[in-house]
């Protein structure tokens, strides 16, 4: 089985600062990492996801995230938030290699970011 | 851009009640899917088709069923509506690969009273 925890329900963070959303992941074998964005009253959009390779993934709106395979996280990062970066921000896992799970994720509970002028 | 339609943005049913989400994929997706949201339990799958006519069973499927037709269209189908249903649903779509993205329509706030 797979799973995905986000240890905070909220994040607040002042305009200009930086920005970090934790996650932490459990899967048998390798994982296939995604960041997926929410603003109010709109479906999920992707962010950014790990695959294979280096370990730090850039994304889109100037989000990156860093696979730490010890440490089974996937923290994302913003180094200069915006007003606009104020949204609903899921963490998903999916297995590698496994037919059974191809596109099936799992998704955490989510972390709002609110980010003040 | 791929575009992920779901039929209704706000629905009000009663209990009982038999209940039709439908969500159309305009990408010629293999994989489309049925998550719930609930506040603090973020998305849990309901449902997800690999193919035509082909469905599987997610992670909390009980009280729900679907259908696929046709390769663009997956309903979800609540045959007998319950108030702990209310919650917001998402149908997404993606290609047959693990590794990519999926698109998801805006979701369908369902109430049910």
């Amino acid at each position: 089985a797979q799973s995905v925890a986000q240890p905070e329900d909220q994040v607040n963070v002042a305009e200009g600062n930086p920005l970090t959303v934790k996650c932490t992941y459990s899967v048998s074998g390798n994982p296939y990492l995604f960041w997926y964005v929410q603003y109010p009253n709109r479906g999920l959009q992707f962010l950014l996801k790990y695959i294979t390779g280096d370990n730090l993934v850039k994304g889109s709106y100037g989000f990156e995230a860093e696979f730490n395979k010890s440490q089974t996280s996937f923290h994302l990062k913003k180094p200069s938030a915006l007003v606009s970066d104020s949204a609903l921000y899921f963490c998903a896992v999916s297995r590698r290699g496994a037919t059974d799970s191809w596109g099936k994720l799992q998704f955490g509970a989510g972390t709002q970011v609110v980010v003040t002028p | 851009d791929v575009k992920v339609t779901q039929s209704s943005r706000y629905l009000v049913k009663r209990t009982g009640e038999k209940v039709f989400l439908e969500c159309v994929q305009d990408m010629d997706h293999e994989n489309m899917f049925w998550y719930r949201q609930d506040p603090g339990l973020g998305l849990r799958l309901i449902y997800f088709s690999y193919d035509v006519k082909m469905k599987e069973k997610g992670d909390i499927p009980e009280g729900y069923s679907v259908s696929r037709e046709k390769k663009e269209r997956f309903s979800l189908i609540l045959e007998s509506a319950s108030t702990n249903q209310t919650s917001m649903y998402l149908c997404a779509s993606s290609s047959g690969m693990a590794n990519e993205k999926l698109f998801f329509g805006s979701g369908t706030q369902l109430s049910v009273l």
